[in-house]
């Protein structure tokens, strides 16, 4: 993997249904996996920084695992609510340690419905 | 704390006008970035600046111009505005705090957006 990829890029579930969405990244000369949230009219926002082989994040009802050998993170949300209806971004910054620049996937759009 | 204000909201431009995108961020980042989020696309890097009297191009530059006089102020340029150049803009600043990655205490503050339509 060259860039930094996410799946689905669409996703409507029931209110109460848990989900989770993919990111892959390419694994070799890894810093670290960010994963934003992005609501409508807003500005994205910080959900998690991991940075560790195995690492679980969990803020609420939503959290994240990180595989850095094989390249990708999870993001679960459990009992989804309308309100969770947003575009989760993962980013990884990319080069070498003094260059490196923010590689952003291109999302998942989530729609809970009521 | 306003975090990273960002300004307008809204602009349309015929082709071959100019315009600024104002950025401003109040948390003493030295790193700033502009990026474009094009319809099925992920952010894209417009320009970076690693603090003040520094900039540099980022993916995807032509067209644009930044200047950063000031550790606050971080303002994007569009000179002859295109169709092509029709996107969604955001400017961000990091708690990056020098040149190695620092891992956990580095995540990215982003502004609200500008709606930028080239007709």
């Amino acid at each position: 993997i060259l860039n930094v990829e996410q799946s689905p890029q669409s996703l409507h579930v029931q209110e109460g249904d848990s989900t989770n969405f993919t990111c892959s990244f390419p694994s070799s000369n890894f810093y670290a996996l960010h994963w934003y949230r992005w609501e409508t009219a807003k500005s994205p926002e910080a959900l998690f920084v991991m940075t560790l082989n195995g690492d679980e994040k969990k803020k609420g009802r939503i959290s994240a695992t990180l595989n850095t050998k094989e390249g990708y993170s999870y993001l679960y949300i459990k009992g989804s609510q309308p309100e969770d209806s947003a575009t989760y971004l993962c980013a990884s910054p990319r080069g070498t340690s003094g260059t490196y620049k923010y590689i952003f996937g291109t999302g998942t759009r989530l729609k809970v419905l009521a | 704390n306003a975090g990273v204000t960002q300004t307008p909201k809204f602009r349309i431009l015929k082709i071959g006008q100019s315009m600024t995108l104002q950025c401003a961020q109040d948390m003493n980042h030295n790193y700033m970035y502009w990026y474009r989020q094009d319809p099925g696309m992920g952010l894209k890097l417009i320009y970076y600046s690693v603090g003040a009297g520094i900039t540099d191009k980022g993916e995807v530059p032509n067209g644009y111009n930044v200047s950063r006089s000031t550790t606050e102020d971080f303002p994007l340029r569009l000179e002859l505005a295109a169709p092509s150049q029709t996107s969604v803009y955001f400017c961000a600043s990091s708690s990056r705090d020098g040149y190695r990655y620092r891992a956990t205490n580095e995540k990215l503050f982003f502004g609200s957006g500008t709606q930028l339509s080239v007709l």
